[in-house]
């Protein structure tokens, strides 16, 4: 089974408009972590926001916001007012465990998200 | 800071040559990590160092590729007799040794098997 799931391979909206990108997540650890990156054309990762298994409220950093449904297993990458230059692949990953042991994180295939003017 | 970065940043090779590719870390940053992508999928874990420790190799895809951080500092992701199927973008990311463990990537090499 996949441990990370991104059902939208591509999404078009409207600049301003908010966008919601779908991420489901499978571990049957307790403690696990919760990453959303970006990926332009020009190929960098650019991590954007975090989410821990024990947060309980959910994580924001500037027009990002995660939709973290534990029981659901999911964490939804919330993107308010998109501009242009959003325009990029979304990568959901996870690292299982504490993160104190050697962690790679897992990744989802994306979403190819274009905001339109 | 500026950032990982990683050399070359585009490699074209004949099969069954060698080729090594650098990452140097964020300074500050303990760990560091090499990843490989393939056209239209997410980054796949290869490794894993704690300042100049392997912890982690078991993802390594096969023993052609092998990789050293020798100092704790710069590390080297070798690949031996490279095949077409090697084609892809490597990854490195550096992160910090406390939570919540997050990584920062660098531009990526692009390795191309003729």
């Amino acid at each position: 089974a996949q441990k990370i799931t991104q059902t939208q391979p591509g999404m078009f909206v409207q600049e301003k408009e908010a966008v919601t990108l779908d991420c489901t997540y499978d571990t049957s650890d307790q403690s696990y972590g919760l990453f959303w990156y970006k990926q332009p054309s020009s190929g960098e990762m650019i991590f954007l926001i975090y989410q821990g298994s024990y947060d309980e409220q959910n994580a924001t950093e500037g027009r990002y916001s995660l939709n973290f449904q534990k029981a659901r297993k999911s964490a939804n990458l919330v993107i308010s007012a998109s501009q242009l230059g959003d325009s990029a692949m979304y990568f959901c990953a996870m690292r299982e465990g504490s993160g104190g042991g050697a962690d790679g994180l897992t990744f989802g295939k994306g979403t190819h998200l274009i905001i339109q003017p | 800071d500026t950032g990982v970065s990683q050399n070359p940043r585009h490699k074209i090779t004949k099969r069954g040559q060698n080729v090594t590719f650098r990452c140097d870390p964020i300074s500050e940053h303990n760990r560091l990590y090499w990843y490989r992508q393939t056209l239209g999928q997410g980054p796949e874990f290869l490794t894993y160092f704690q300042n100049e420790a392997q912890l982690e190799k078991s993802r390594l895809l096969s023993d052609r590729f092998s990789a050293e951080r020798p100092k704790g500092s710069f590390s080297t992701l070798e690949i031996q007799r490279t095949e077409q199927g090697d084609s892809a973008m490597y990854l490195c990311a550096s992160g910090p040794t406390r939570p919540p463990y997050e990584q920062y990537f660098g531009p990526g090499t692009r390795l191309t098997v003729t």
